[in-house]
């Protein structure tokens, strides 16, 4: 079955204590993104990248890191967590630009709480 | 630089009525255009996508789009609303310049009452 997974699904940490939340595609999809959802502003976008080891910068990566060492993985890190991150999270694949499916497929979300 | 706007936080709609979410984006360069359906605890669902192709898109469950450039506008319509379509719904544009960009809308929550 196609699908997007991450893990964890709940999460709730202390501020500066680093993260990791793992999200892993079994599509062979090119490109893979993060996205944030708060109430009233819809998903924006973290990081996303184009293949292995090409990441660039979304509207919001500040506070974020991520990294593409292999094709199916793209793992989102908190360094020092704060408040202002608590946040529901998702991860997306798709394939290449131009193709026929160029949809987003999209995780179960993982909703981090940060105290 | 891309924009999306969707009109109306919430709509509300009785059992068998006609659906219409408003979605308007401007975009620099040709879009693709594209409707997500999120039910609640669930990730982003497809609904449908605008490819280039026939202005009149048809999705699951449904749901129909019209792209209409003169407008810069893409809404939502589905003849008749059914108890399972209250969800949340999104609007999204991507293009390339370089990189792969996708802006979404806030949302629209759809309610329905029996």
């Amino acid at each position: 079955e196609a699908q997007v997974t991450q893990n964890p699904r709940y999460l709730i940490t202390v501020t500066g204590k680093k993260l990791t939340v793992t999200c892993s595609q079994n599509m062979n999809h090119e490109y893979m993104s993060w996205y944030r959802q708060d109430p009233g502003l819809g998903l924006r976008q973290i990081y996303y990248s184009m293949n292995v080891e090409v990441t660039d910068k979304g509207d919001v990566p500040e506070g974020y890191k991520v990294s593409r060492k292999e094709k199916r993985n793209f793992p989102l890190i908190l360094e020092s967590p704060s408040p202002n991150q608590t946040s529901l999270y998702f991860c997306a694949s798709s394939s290449r630009w131009g193709q026929k499916n160029t949809e987003a497929f999209f995780g179960q979300g993982t909703r981090l709480t940060v105290v | 630089a891309q924009s999306v706007t969707q009109l109306g936080s919430h709509v509300s709609v009785s059992e068998g009525a006609l659906v219409l979410l408003r979605c308007n984006y401007s975009s620099s360069v040709p879009p693709y255009l594209f409707w997500y359906v999120q039910y609640p605890n669930q990730g982003l669902q497809l609904l449908l996508k605008y490819t280039s192709a026939a202005t009149l898109v048809k999705g699951i469950n449904g749901f129909e789009a019209e792209f209409k450039k003169s407008e810069t506008s893409f809404h939502l319509t589905k003849p008749s609303a059914h108890m399972s379509d209250a969800a949340e719904y999104f609007c999204a544009v991507s293009v390339y310049t370089g990189g792969f960009k996708t802006i979404f809308g806030a949302g629209t929550r759809l309610f329905v009452k029996a």
